[in-house]
């Protein structure tokens, strides 16, 4: 199975800010990796699949790298609307899986 | 507009049995593979199991294997999770999810969540 490693776990950051979190895979999994934004009490929303396309209505501050086993998410200028827990997921082979998130925090 | 509705979550004893329903609506159901996908409460996301758009391949996450069945009803529109055996650890949000044109398109459709507690 395959493990995903997300860093930081915690993060804090203000508005304007540039920020980027790492997801690291425990085998190569090509570019089959998604990354999504989850706020309180709501549902996941997806961000980016196969590692930099982004879903249609994701502001374009969000960018995704990466392949193999490293892969980054971006937010180039952070929003107040951007304070949310964010989430990798590899989606190469079953058992999918996720990364353990990352959380956004006002600093 | 696309729509996936769950509902089926309770309170349920250790040991007891739970099925929950995912109505699904706006789009061609029977032409998408359908995953499942829990939260604990405060930890993160899981994945459950999928099962393919016709249901000829389903898979587990390990920890279902056995207890869990994921099925579906193309004449419905909806998508079922057979929870049995159920641990204290089951307690979460489980969330219906439509994958993309295939899985490699990520999950870009979600429920709302239903709650599933196991407690005696």
């Amino acid at each position: 199975d395959i493990q995903l490693t997300q860093s930081p776990s915690f993060l804090s950051a203000s508005v304007g800010d540039r920020v980027t979190i790492t997801c690291r895979a425990s085998q190569g999994i090509s570019t089959y990796l998604a990354w999504y934004q989850q706020k309180p009490g709501k549902a996941p929303k997806l961000l980016i699949y196969v590692a930099s396309t982004l879903q249609s209505g994701v502001p374009s501050r969000f960018s995704g790298r990466g392949s193999g086993t490293e892969f980054t998410l971006t937010i180039s200028s952070l929003q107040s609307e951007d304070f949310a827990t964010y989430y990798c997921q590899q989606l190469n082979s079953y058992p999918l899986s996720f990364g353990g998130g990352t959380k956004v925090e006002i600093k | 507009q696309v729509q996936l509705v769950e509902s089926g979550g309770g309170v349920v004893q250790p040991g007891g049995s739970l099925r929950l329903s995912c109505a699904a609506s706006g789009f061609t159901f029977s032409s998408y593979g359908m995953h499942w996908v829990r939260q604990a409460p405060g930890q993160g996301l899981e994945w459950v199991a999928v099962i393919s758009f016709d249901g000829s391949y389903k898979y587990y996450a390990d920890s279902m294997k056995g207890r869990f069945t994921i099925s579906r009803d193309n004449s419905k529109n909806t998508l079922y999770l057979q929870m049995d055996s159920l641990r204290a650890e089951d307690r979460a949000v489980y969330y219906c999810v439509k994958e993309g044109s295939t899985r490699y398109y990520g999950m870009g459709v979600w429920g709302q969540g239903t709650t599933v507690t196991v407690s005696s």
